[in-house]
């Protein structure tokens, strides 16, 4: 039982470049999210979804784009990389929508 | 609008002092509350969760309606407790069964 896996676990970009973080989670759980994660701002969530084929906009989502056609995935797309998203990011699950299982986490870095 | 207040963005106690992580909360309704847990470099991990009165590793959180407070404590601080720690609430209306979080409290235990 991986629970939730994250990769890359680290990542540098040029400024423009696209690239997509996978998230992916074993444990059947319908929602499934991304927060990033910046020093003194805590965590701000970017995306999620309640189920395969929904997703929905979180509080910071301009930039970056999510799909969900599986339970177990949910892969975050940067589309144009600026340095405003150097960040960490983190990919949640849960079955509940109450405990969270998150991920380890990937470290961007966009130059 | 729903909010999660943490006040000290840094907190250092000696080993063995009792620690009290502050936390209050902006919602008219029933609340719901976690304390999340982050070691050096490691994912976000659940400590506690308001509607099951657990005590984990020592800590302890009680919800304190009249004072919108749900503050973590424990009796006598390790060093291993050194992380930070974050505060959430279920997010209510959009985004609903997302979490909002606090800014977070770096815990510092010193031997």
């Amino acid at each position: 039982n991986a629970g939730v896996t994250q990769t890359p676990k680290f990542q540098v970009l040029k400024t423009g470049q696209s690239m997509t973080l996978q998230c992916a989670q074993d444990m059947n759980h319908e929602y499934m999210s991304w927060y990033r994660q910046d020093p003194g701002m805590g965590l701000r969530l970017i995306h999620y979804s309640v189920g395969a084929g929904i997703t929905d906009q979180g509080e910071v989502p301009n930039g970056y784009n999510v799909s969900r056609s599986t339970t177990e995935d949910f892969p975050l797309r940067l589309l144009s990389a600026a340095p405003s998203q150097t960040s960490v990011y983190f990919c949640a699950s849960s079955w509940d929508s109450y405990g969270y299982t998150f991920g380890s986490g990937t470290r961007l870095t966009v130059v | 609008a729903q909010r999660v207040t943490q006040p000290e963005k840094l907190l250092s106690v000696f080993k063995g002092a009792p620690v009290e992580l502050k936390c209050n909360y902006s919602y008219s309704g029933s609340p719901e509350l976690f304390w999340y847990v982050q070691y050096s470099r490691q994912r976000l991990q659940l400590l506690l969760r308001h509607i099951s009165r657990e005590s984990i590793k020592g800590f302890t959180a009680d919800l304190n309606k009249g004072e919108t407070s749900f503050h973590l404590k424990k009796p006598f601080a390790q060093e291993e407790d050194s992380a930070m720690y974050y505060c959430a609430l279920k997010r209510y209306g959009g985004s609903q069964g997302n979490l909002i979080f606090g800014k977070g409290t770096k815990l510092s235990v010193k031997p």
